[in-house]
């Protein structure tokens, strides 16, 4: 049974770069119909969709965020991991990898992405 | 960029149906999708592709998307489905597009 497990630091500084790694087993990272992103939720708010990845390095990013977010891929680990830079108390949140699932729209012409795997979430705090 | 709206809240009667809705411009020429979130838990796709459900959720689950808005109807509401629910599309510009969820109270 697949399954994704986020790392990374609970605390991080205002101004400081905020670096977590999901981890994924059971499973191939590797594998064409799949990519692999991160979403977050404020406390008490919403879900806000950050960005995404293949392992062959293509990547999609909110736009919103783009400016301050590198995801990447290691294959040879099964990981994939997010940088976002410049944080501050804004960017407190959970913070949830996932699988995102490619189905072809015959009519938009382009791949609809949804997230059907998700890890059990990492709470990043910015404070000083 | 693409935008989702969906109530606050809804409240149901235990045995009852539940409606949630989701607007969007032309969202049913999308596919839409639903996700359930209890509280300290990460969230749970309920339903794909408008209709579809994945393995393992119950079959009072389903969906709808026609017009500008998409539905999650949940039958015979149990005290169990009471959470958040977000859908959730796709656009060629914004991507990855959440509601801004809703809460489902069973009372």
């Amino acid at each position: 049974q697949l399954q994704l497990q986020e790392s990374g630091p609970g605390l991080v500084k205002p101004s400081e770069t905020l670096s977590l790694t999901c981890t994924v087993s059971g499973g191939s990272i590797s594998t064409t119909s799949y990519y692999w992103g991160w979403i977050r939720q404020p406390p008490g708010k919403g879900l806000e969709w950050i960005g995404s990845i293949h392992y062959t390095g293509s990547t999609y990013y909110n736009p919103s965020l783009k400016s301050r977010v590198i995801i990447s891929v290691d294959t040879s680990k099964n990981q994939f991991s997010l940088k976002l830079r410049s944080v501050t108390a804004a960017d407190t949140a959970v913070y949830y990898c996932a699988r995102h699932y490619g189905e072809w729209h015959s009519k938009d012409y382009y791949y609809y992405y949804y997230m059907d795997v998700w890890g059990k979430g990492t709470t990043v705090t910015v404070s000083s | 960029s693409y935008e989702l709206t969906q109530p606050p809240s809804v409240s149901v009667s235990p045995g009852q149906t539940a409606s949630i809705t989701c607007s969007g411009d032309k969202l049913g020429d999308k596919y839409a999708y639903w996700y359930q979130q209890k509280p300290g838990q990460s969230p749970v796709l309920v339903i794909y592709q408008n209709t579809k459900r994945p393995s393992g959720i119950p079959e009072r689950f389903s969906g709808s998307n026609s017009g500008n808005t998409a539905t999650l109807t949940i039958s015979g509401t149990q005290a169990m489905d009471e959470a958040d629910y977000y859908c959730q599309t796709w656009d060629s510009i914004t991507y990855v597009v959440f509601g801004g969820g809703t809460k489902l109270t069973v009372l």
